[in-house]
């Protein structure tokens, strides 16, 4: 059974940072692209950033372009949100996903962390 | 970027309607284009992908069609567990877009 587990999110302050996480099993990790949504409160779905399977293309939306970084540990079956600067519109609920095989299309997710960002 | 845009954003239906759910793409797309479905706190769910395709498990009353720009979403016969939001969202280039979301409410 896929499982993909997020942590690492929590309260934090404009311009603050925070590193969330993904803990995946039940598939090989290494065979997947990964992806991180999120969802504002009471919003729509908004697709955040993905990387490939060896971590050689990383894609973003732009409005995280140059603040967040995807990264992945294929040894230790996680992927990983580090988020810098961080604004009020960033909070939301953080989703990994993992891609269907030859489509970018979240097909397995977590249960999503949230984020929330204020003074 | 891709905008998606949805039609409805929300509608009302009763048990046992058929339901159609459209989603046009600002520029052609081809046919990567996905659905999801996700309920009240829950989380989201892939229904179809490259347009048509089921999702391995997704039941056959869902049904996808497009290409281009103009996709729809149908649901041949909608039950209580259907009643959910629905999100197309775009695969051809990044960065990938959803749509904005059609809520579809017991009327």
């Amino acid at each position: 059974e896929v499982q993909l587990v997020e942590s690492g999110g929590g309260l934090v302050q404009p311009g603050g940072s925070l590193r969330l996480s993904c803990a995946a099993s039940g598939f090989t990790f290494s065979n997947s692209w990964m992806t991180w949504v999120r969802q504002a409160p009471g919003k729509g779905l908004e697709w955040v950033a993905n990387i490939k399977q060896d971590g050689s293309e990383k894609y973003y939306v732009d409005s995280v372009k140059g603040r967040f970084t995807i990264s992945r540990d294929n040894a230790m079956n996680s992927l990983f949100l580090q988020m810098n600067s961080l604004r009020a519109e960033d909070t939301a609920v953080y989703y990994c996903a993992r891609d269907l095989r030859y489509h970018r299309v979240g097909t397995d997710w977590g249960q999503g962390t949230l984020v929330t960002v204020s003074s | 970027d891709i905008q998606m845009t949805q039609s409805p954003s929300s509608l009302s239906a009763s048990v046992g309607d058929r339901v159609t759910i459209t989603c046009r793409a600002s520029q052609g797309i081809s046919n990567y284009l996905a659905w999801f479905q996700q309920k009240p706190g829950k989380v989201p769910k892939s229904l179809i992908y490259a347009a048509s395709s089921l999702q391995s498990g997704v039941p056959s009353k869902f049904s996808g069609s497009g290409s281009g720009t103009d996709f729809t979403l149908t649901i041949s016969s909608l039950q209580p567990e259907d009643f959910a939001t629905y999100y197309c969202q775009q695969y051809n280039s990044y960065p990938l877009t959803f749509g904005g979301g059609t809520k579809v409410e017991i009327k």
